[in-house]
């Protein structure tokens, strides 16, 4: 079945340190973002790749960095300038032309 | 920009009962799309209902309806016959219509957190 895989599901690091998440689909969707999402905040845009190669940053890019170097992957690297990493990480995809966006399930992460 | 807000932080009803839950959004936009997510205890986002804002009709999905005033740019989300299941957060969001290219993203509100009661 097609959809997207993030990992790993939980993730614990030090401050300080960058850290890179994974976010790999196999729905053939031309585009994909990253979301954060903190306690009564909801989900808020990090960066998005509408092809591969090209990606824009949305409401909250500042401390993140993205690749897109293959269609099916768009790894997200939370780096130390990120001042309050610990959060929920969701990624999700999106064919062009199609109104509907599939999520994956989410990284925790947690820096200490 | 857009904004989208959900001015219910929390919500309980009894099961089998009838629930609303509202959005508000504003945008200087003609062309877009607004979607209803549900997201249970698992984290997992779980498209509810979609509306294309240049239709009238309200979008139905089973127990899910909505109702849609684009005037009043309001969009809530009525669930009917409640069952413990849909217990989670609800989502309400905002996508612009595409212009050609790809889609640049959804803009959530805060969300609601509805509770049914056994």
């Amino acid at each position: 079945d097609g959809g997207i895989t993030q990992s790993p599901k939980y993730l614990f690091r030090k401050e300080g340190q960058n850290v890179t998440l994974s976010c790999e689909q196999n729905l053939n969707h031309d585009a994909m973002y990253w979301y954060r999402q903190d306690p009564g905040q909801g989900l808020r845009l990090i960066y998005y790749s509408q092809i591969v190669n090209d990606f824009q940053k949305g409401d909250i890019a500042e401390g993140y960095s993205v690749s897109r170097e293959k269609k099916e992957s768009f790894p997200l690297t939370v780096t130390s300038a990120q001042k309050n990493p610990t959060a929920f990480y969701l990624c999700a995809s999106s064919k062009q032309g199609r109104r509907g966006y599939t999520f994956g399930s989410g990284t925790r992460l947690t820096v200490v | 920009a857009q904004t989208v807000t959900q001015s219910q932080p929390e919500m309980s009803v009894q099961e089998a009962e009838t629930v609303t839950l509202s959005c508000t959004y504003d945008t200087s936009e003609n062309n877009y799309y607004l979607f209803w997510y549900k997201q249970p205890p698992s984290r997992q986002m779980i498209l509810v209902i979609r509306q294309e804002a240049y239709k009238q009709q309200n979008a139905t999905e089973n127990r899910f309806s909505v109702n849609f005033q684009k005037a009043a740019k309001s969009f809530s989300l009525k669930i009917s016959d409640s069952q413990l299941g849909d217990t989670a957060m609800y989502f309400c969001a905002f996508m612009k219509g595409y212009s050609g290219g790809g889609a640049d993203g959804l803009t959530f509100g805060k969300g609601t957190h509805l509770i049914i009661q056994p």
